[in-house]
């Protein structure tokens, strides 16, 4: 089955604590994304990476790293999560020339 | 200027009724536009896409772009309470942008029988 994979769904984790959340897809799609949704604001994109080692920001990168080193694989790294990066947070990946993004399913990350 | 705007709804159609959601955009060089859904607690599924002006139909949607205006529109014909979600508007810039896709704040839709 084509899909979007996320690790975890849910995180509770403290302020300062690094943290990787992982993102895998099986459709050999050259795009892949990350963003986060907060009630009142929207999807919003953290970075995008259009192929192996070729990533950009989007809107709203500070606080997060992303590294695109195997073309299926696009993990999201919170070096030092602070409480506002607490959101819903869905990977998404797109072919080149192809559709819009197609979304995982969500993590949902807490910090305290 | 928000890059996307929608209407801010909340939109509550009755059943069998054809409901209207739409989207301007600032940017004059986007060239993708893409209509999603989300459902309560779901995460966004593609359900429209239109990249030239004029209508496209998909069943029971159809997109409308108007790209002189910056205005795209989607269509729910016999709308149905399965209908209900946040449809989610979206604008690719394309060209080295391609994978910069910018979503609308949404638009809740709300189907009554």
């Amino acid at each position: 089955e084509a899909q979007v994979t996320q690790n975890p769904r849910y995180l509770i984790t403290v302020t300062g604590k690094k943290l990787t959340v992982t993102c895998s897809q099986n459709m050999n799609h050259e795009y892949m994304s990350w963003y986060r949704q907060d009630p009142g604001l929207g999807l919003r994109q953290i970075y995008y990476s259009m192929n192996v080692e070729v990533t950009d920001k989007g809107d709203v990168p500070e606080g997060y790293k992303v590294s695109r080193k195997e073309k299926r694989n696009f993990p999201l790294i919170l070096e030092s999560p602070s409480p506002n990066q607490t959101s819903l947070y869905f990977c998404a990946s797109r072919a080149a020339g192809g559709d819009g993004y197609t979304f995982g399913s969500g993590t949902r990350l807490t910090v305290v | 200027q928000k890059e996307v705007e929608q209407n801010s709804g909340p939109l509550s159609v009755p059943e069998g009724a054809i409901a209207s959601l739409n989207c301007t955009y600032s940017d004059r060089g986007s060239q993708s536009f893409f209509w999603y859904r989300q459902y309560s607690g779901k995460s966004p599924e593609l359900i429209m896409s239109i990249y030239s002006n004029g209508d496209k139909e998909d069943g029971r949607f159809t997109a409308q772009l108007n790209k002189a205006s910056q205005y795209v529109s989607l269509l729910i014909r016999d709308s149905q309470p399965s209908d209900s979600a946040t449809y989610l508007c979206a604008v690719n810039a394309g060209g080295t942008s391609y994978g910069k896709l910018t979503f609308g704040q949404g638009t809740i839709l709300t189907v009554h029988p």
